[in-house]
This record gives C-alpha cells, sequence and structure tokens, in this order.
C-alpha cells in the first residue's frame, strides 16, 4: 500500500529561526515528490517538485532534498518568517519511470506538518 | 494565468438544496480534478476529468455530480447533501493526466451543510 509519513506532527518555532520538516514514503514505482504549502482554508500551493534523478531544489527560503534509495524527503524553511506558519504536505506520484506518459492519475499525500511561527 | 479560481468561496446549503461548486482555469490545461478536504486530513482525490471527459470516479455518492462543460471549466452539482459533507472542496488542473506534470490547486470552497 502506497504511503507517505511526515513528521513532526506539528511544530512551532520563533521568527527568523530555521526548521526541516521530514517526510518518508513507500510508494512504488516512485514518480515524483512535491511539497505543498497550505494556509488554513486554502488550496495547497506548490513549493517544489522532484523526480527520482534530483538531489535537492531550491525555491527561495525553502530547500527541499530528495533520498530516492532510502525513500526520505526534507523540506528545509530558513530564516522562517510570520507568514510560514502553515500546514506543509509532502505529496508522492506514483508512476512508471521510463515512462513519461504514464497513466496513474492518483497522489499520495502526507499528513502534513502543521509549522507555526511566532514572533 | 496560472491560476484555478474557484467559486464560491464559501457556501452553506441545507440537505434540501441544489447548488453548484464552479471552477475555472485558463492554462489550456486538459486535466481536472475535485477533491474533498476535512479539516486536518489530507485532501481525498473525488473525480478525475481527462479532455473533458469523466475518467475516474472514486466511488463518490451520486448526490455529487460533475460535469465538464468546456476545456476550462468544471462544475461540481450538489443535491441532498449530509452534514458530514462539509469540508473543503478543492480544485485542480494538470497540463495532461500524466502524474509528472503538477497539478495547480484552487483555493477551495468552503461548504457547510446544515
Amino acid at each position: 500500500k502506497n504511503q507517505v509519513e511526515q513528521s513532526p506532527q506539528s511544530l512551532i518555532i520563533l521568527e527568523g529561526k530555521n526548521c526541516t520538516l521530514q517526510c518518508n514514503y513507500t510508494v512504488s514505482p516512485f514518480s515524483n515528490l512535491r511539497w505543498y504549502k497550505q494556509d488554513t482554508g486554502r488550496g495547497p500551493v506548490s513549493l517544489t517538485i522532484m523526480t527520482f534523478s534530483e538531489n535537492t531544489k531550491s525555491n527561495g527560503r525553502y530547500t527541499a532534498t530528495l533520498d530516492a534509495d532510502t525513500k526520505q524527503s526534507s523540506l528545509h524553511i530558513t530564516a522562517s518568517q510570520l507568514s510560514d506558519s502553515a500546514s506543509y504536505i509532502c505529496v508522492v506520484s506514483a508512476g512508471n519511470r521510463h515512462n513519461s506518459g504514464g497513466s496513474n492519475y492518483k497522489l499520495t499525500f502526507g499528513k502534513g506538518t502543521l509549522l507555526t511561527v511566532n514572533p | 494565468d496560472t491560476e484555478v479560481t474557484q467559486t464560491p468561496k464559501h457556501l452553506v446549503m441545507g440537505m434540501t438544496n441544489k447548488k453548484s461548486l464552479k471552477c475555472e482555469q485558463h492554462m489550456g490545461h486538459r486535466a481536472m480534478y475535485w477533491y474533498k478536504q476535512k479539516a486536518k486530513k489530507p485532501p481525498e482525490l473525488m473525480f478525475v476529468y481527462s479532455y473533458e471527459k469523466l475518467s475516474i470516479n472514486e466511488s463518490v455518492p451520486s448526490r455529487f455530480s460533475p460535469e465538464c462543460p468546456n476545456s476550462s471549466l468544471l462544475n461540481l452539482h450538489l443535491h441532498a447533501l449530509q452534514p458530514e459533507d462539509s469540508a473543503l472542496y478543492l480544485c485542480a488542473s494538470s497540463q495532461v493526466v500524466e502524474l509528472y506534470n503538477e497539478q495547480f490547486f484552487g483555493p477551495g470552497t468552503r461548504l457547510t451543510v446544515l
């Protein structure tokens, strides 16, 4: 069964501090992994997307890493801001890595890490 | 335009009402999705449309009826809902249904069923 586990479940940090969120997955065959930021009551917004051949990808203060061998990913947030308070969701796609036209449509969502940045 | 829009933002309806949720994108995407998200839970896929045709129905009750009138629009018609159907309903789109393409999510419609 495809699963995505995230840790911690919630995290409180002070403004300006760094933090790292973890994601472990058992999705097979692996296609790609994405990190989304979701503000309360709003739709998810994509931060990064990585395929199996990518080890790291940055988007401003967000840096995602991927270890396809250990099936782990992390999202590092640098110099946190109050606006970073949100739920961060790890989403993994299954598919045939050799066929970019794979027909699997379903994403496996983690339950998210709720980040609170306090002043 | 890299945006998925949804209307209304909030909807309150009784169990006997008929209402519709609307989703629109102008990115030329040919795959569109409906998700349901309960509080503190991940989104759950409901329907997938590919090239304006329903390709996936994740065993959703018939009181939810999707419609794709054209490649830019996706509707979700609601009838005889139950209070447990209260949730955030998210629309998403991607260039095509294959997963290598990123899904863009709309802001959601917060539905409350009384």
